[in-house]
């Protein structure tokens, strides 16, 4: 059974506070690797993409990939009260058929 | 606008119906989705289609059917076999290719009645 693992949280952040999310997965042949913000009663809006080990910067978000380690992790820098929401990661099952397998989600916190 | 459409965005389902779901999309996106998520819990794949007139079961198909008889439209139907209905679901459609992600409509949420 191929496996996206997160804790579910809640993780709680001051405002202006980094916040980690981290997610770890089963697949070693996954290639592709995403997250979704999930906010409450809403449906999932992809917020990256990444593909090759590194960091990916995207304004206030930095992705960072260790497919050695099969390890993704969501960094969400100046961290706002409207950044509060699940965090979704996702990753690619390597079996094909473009299905992704979704982790449980983090739940962040914001607060003032 | 591209996009995905769900409707309606809340159904009712009386014991013994079917009820069916609506998802319609004008990205030109070859393969499609439905998943079912619970409260406090991930997504988890009900079907998938990756072309027009074919599908395959997810991981919780019992209880649903689905029908994919043109690109645009992947209409799921909860039958009276599915006994635990209520949940929010999902669906997403994507281009074809392992890097691609998926896009969301904004669900429908199922109770019973």
């Amino acid at each position: 059974q191929k496996e996206v693992e997160q804790n579910s949280g809640p993780l709680s952040v001051p405002e202006g506070a980094i916040a980690s999310l981290n997610c770890t997965y089963s697949d070693r042949g996954s290639q592709s690797f995403f997250w979704y913000r999930q906010y409450s009663g809403k449906s999932p809006e992809l917020i990256m993409s990444i593909y090759s080990n590194g960091d990916k910067e995207d304004g206030r978000f930095t992705a960072q990939l260790n497919k050695a380690s099969q390890y993704v992790s969501l960094l969400i820098r100046d961290s706002q009260p409207s950044d509060s929401a699940t965090y979704l990661c996702a990753v690619n099952d390597s079996g094909g058929y473009n299905k992704l397998i979704f982790g449980a989600g983090t739940r962040l916190a914001v607060h003032p | 606008d591209g996009g995905i459409t769900q409707s309606p965005k809340y159904l009712f389902r009386k014991e013994g119906q079917n009820v069916t779901l609506s998802c319609e999309q004008n990205l030109n996106h070859d393969a499609m989705y439905w998943y079912r998520q619970d409260p406090g819990q991930g997504l988890r794949l009900i079907y998938y289609s990756q072309i027009v007139n074919d599908f395959q079961k997810g991981d919780i198909a019992e209880g649903y059917s689905v029908s994919r008889e043109k690109k645009e439209s992947f209409p799921l139907t909860v039958t009276s076999a599915q006994k635990n209905p209520t949940a929010f679901y999902l669906c997403a459609s994507s281009k074809t290719g392992s890097n691609q992600p998926q896009h969301f409509g904004d669900g429908t949420r199922l109770s019973i009645l």
